[in-house]
Parts: C-alpha cells; structure tokens; sequence
C-alpha cells in the first residue's frame, strides 16, 4: 500500500496549458511538501503546508499554487506552463510525533514517486 | 541558512570495495541531517538520518554515516559495494523547523564497477 502516491507519473502537455498533478498520503501525516528535481537533478523545495500555515519559497513563481481539499492531500496547480517547468515534481509528507506543527526537522519526509513534467 | 555540499557528482568503485560519499554542512546550530537514495525513475527512499543521539548512525542496506562536528561532516559509508547500490545519493539539511523543507546537496551518483 504506497504511503505517498502521486498522479499522474508522466505528464506531457503544450506551452501555456495549465495543468494540475495530484498527491495523497496515508500516513496521518499533518505536513506536506513540493519538491523540483531539474533536469541536473537538483532538489529543491518548493512548498510546505499543514492544516494552519502554507510556507512558499520565494522563488516559485506565483503561477505554482497548492491546493489542500484535506490533511492526506496536497495538489499542485500550475497555471501557463513555461518550457522551464519541464522537471520531475516530487510529493513528500512527514510528522512530528510530538504533535508540534509543522512538523520539526528530526522527522524523516517521505515522498513519492515523482510527476516527470514536460513542456513541448 | 543551512545548506550541504557534496563533494563528487559521481563516483566509481569495484563490486566489494568500500564505498565513500562525502558531505559536509554549514550550519551555526545542530543541524538535522540525512541520506536520501533515488534509484532510477523512483522517489526518494531514507538511508538514514542523524538527529544529535548518537554520532554514529546506521542505516538501512549496510550503510551508516558518521556525524564530526570538528569536521561538520557527514559522509556515508558502506564496507562492500553490491551492484544493487548503483544510484543517486542525496545528503540534506533541514533547520530546526520542519516547515522550511529540505535542503539538498546536488547529490552524488554512485557507479559500482563488476
């Protein structure tokens, strides 16, 4: 039973689209991630988000925007895909068993498999 | 804030020989650090991780990473390399709130030679 799934894994779509990739954990986890991985596979954080507070690096475009329906699922909506955004996009959740949130950083993340985006 | 370097974007060893994938960290405080693998078309799976309870940490597979605070080092190790270890090996950071995410080395790609 995969504890952070991700859809779809493979998504191939036109300039200027805007397009949605889907995340869901099962874990109970309270806190959520998107991480981009480049093409050079460099990891990067994107977001952060638990039931209280979304955490936005400041370097994401605001065409990028989470979505949270509820606690197991964060979504990730990218508005006029540009070329540039041709990366695999990775889902991690994690927990901190105190109960503090967001989760402190001793927890592990536990992510995904991966969306592989790519702009034509 | 907190960030890691791993020195050697790839690195080459014989089946059985010993394995060694260095990081080393800048961080004013105790930091939480980790080993992540990714394997081909996979996500990222934990290693291990070290979270100040002892230096040195074991982790799954064989490997095990000490933490040397007079070196802000923490390189992982494996004592016999298995052709099933060939993969990308990330070293992250994170800060004392979880909420800022992780911060990652630009990763090592292990080669196991027959």
């Amino acid at each position: 039973d995969t504890a952070v799934s991700q859809t779809p894994k493979y998504l191939v779509t036109q300039m200027g689209n805007d397009k949605s990739i889907k995340c869901e954990q099962n874990l109970g986890h309270d806190t959520m991630y998107w991480y981009k991985q480049d093409s050079k596979k460099f990891l990067k954080i994107m977001f952060s988000y638990n039931n209280k507070e979304l955490i936005i690096n400041e370097t994401v475009p605001n065409r990028f925007s989470p979505k949270s329906p509820d606690k197991a699922h964060l979504n990730l909506h990218i508005n006029s895909l540009e070329l540039g955004d041709s990366a695999v996009y990775f889902c991690a959740s994690s927990q901190d068993p105190s109960g503090h949130l967001p989760a402190t950083g001793n927890q592990p993340q536990h992510f995904g498999d991966g969306t592989r985006l790519s702009i034509l | 804030a907190q960030s890691v370097t791993q020195l050697g974007s790839h690195v080459s060893v014989s089946e059985g020989a010993l394995v060694l994938l260095r990081c080393n960290y800048s961080s004013s405080v105790p930091p939480y650090l980790f080993w992540y693998v990714q394997y081909p078309n996979q996500g990222l799976q934990l290693l291990l991780k070290y979270t100040s309870a002892a230096t040195l940490v074991k982790g799954i597979n064989g490997f095990e990473a000490e933490f040397k605070k007079s070196e802000t080092s923490f390189h992982l190790t494996k004592p016999s390399a298995h052709m099933s270890d060939a993969a990308e090996y990330f070293c992250a950071v994170i800060s004392g709130g979880g909420a800022d995410g992780l911060t990652f080395g630009k990763g090592t790609h292990l080669i196991i030679q027959p």
